[in-house]
């Protein structure tokens, strides 16, 4: 199985601030991969596909890029309403997996 | 506007079946897969399957032994099942539509399995 390693685990940050959340597979998966959103007691939300795809209605300070084995999502200032954990997941080769995720909250 | 509801029993007995239905609206079963998901603290976020728009199915070989998901295109569901549940399969699991993303989610099943 593909192994998706996010880093950090947990990124404490001041609204305002530039992000990047790190996603490494542990084999090239071209650029299937996605980035998600959940916050506490909800379902993900689909952030960014294909690595660097907007999806509408999302807002436009969230930005994917990579390819191959690195992939980022950059938050261009944060707002209060970012914070939560974020997933990336690939879908090159079966079983489909899920990165453990970066915990993003206030400093 | 697209939705997916999941109904589902919240506990289980230990080497029981789990089941659950998505019944989904705003789409079509016949133009979308539908797949499952599921989280614990433990194993984080772990795909489980899909049932594409055609009725084939693809599920992760680690529990290709004890899973089934199936569907009714007239009455817009699809159905979980899995066997022999076990303590670690306690989750929180989920229905999402998409084809290599999943855009939309159901609301999620939280599931324990205890005696």
């Amino acid at each position: 199985d593909i192994v998706l390693t996010q880093s950090p685990a947990t990124l404490s940050v001041t609204p305002g601030d530039r992000v990047s959340l790190s996603c490494r597979a542990s084999q090239s998966i071209s650029n299937y991969l996605h980035w998600y959103q959940q916050k506490s007691h909800e379902s993900p939300r689909l952030l960014i596909k294909y690595a660097s795809q907007s999806i509408s209605g999302i807002p436009s300070r969230f930005s994917g890029s990579g390819s191959g084995t690195d992939f980022t999502l950059s938050i261009n200032s944060v707002e209060t309403e970012d914070f939560g954990m974020y997933f990336c997941q690939q879908s090159n080769s079966w079983p489909w997996t899920f990165g453990g995720g970066t915990k993003l909250e206030i400093k | 506007q697209v939705q997916l509801k999941q109904s589902g029993p919240g506990l289980v007995q230990p080497s029981q079946s789990l089941s659950i239905t998505c019944t989904v609206s705003g789409f079509s079963l016949t133009s979308y897969g539908v797949h499952w998901v599921r989280q614990s603290p433990g194993k984080g976020l772990e795909w489980l399957g899909v049932i594409w728009s055609g009725g084939s199915t693809d599920y992760n070989a680690a529990f290709i032994s004890r899973l089934s998901i199936s569907k009714d295109n007239s009455k817009s569901q699809v159905f979980f099942k899995m066997n022999s549940l076990q303590a670690n399969d306690t989750a929180i699991y989920y229905c999402a539509r998409g084809l290599r993303s999943f855009a939309y989610w159901g609301q999620g099943t939280l599931v324990t399995v205890s005696a």
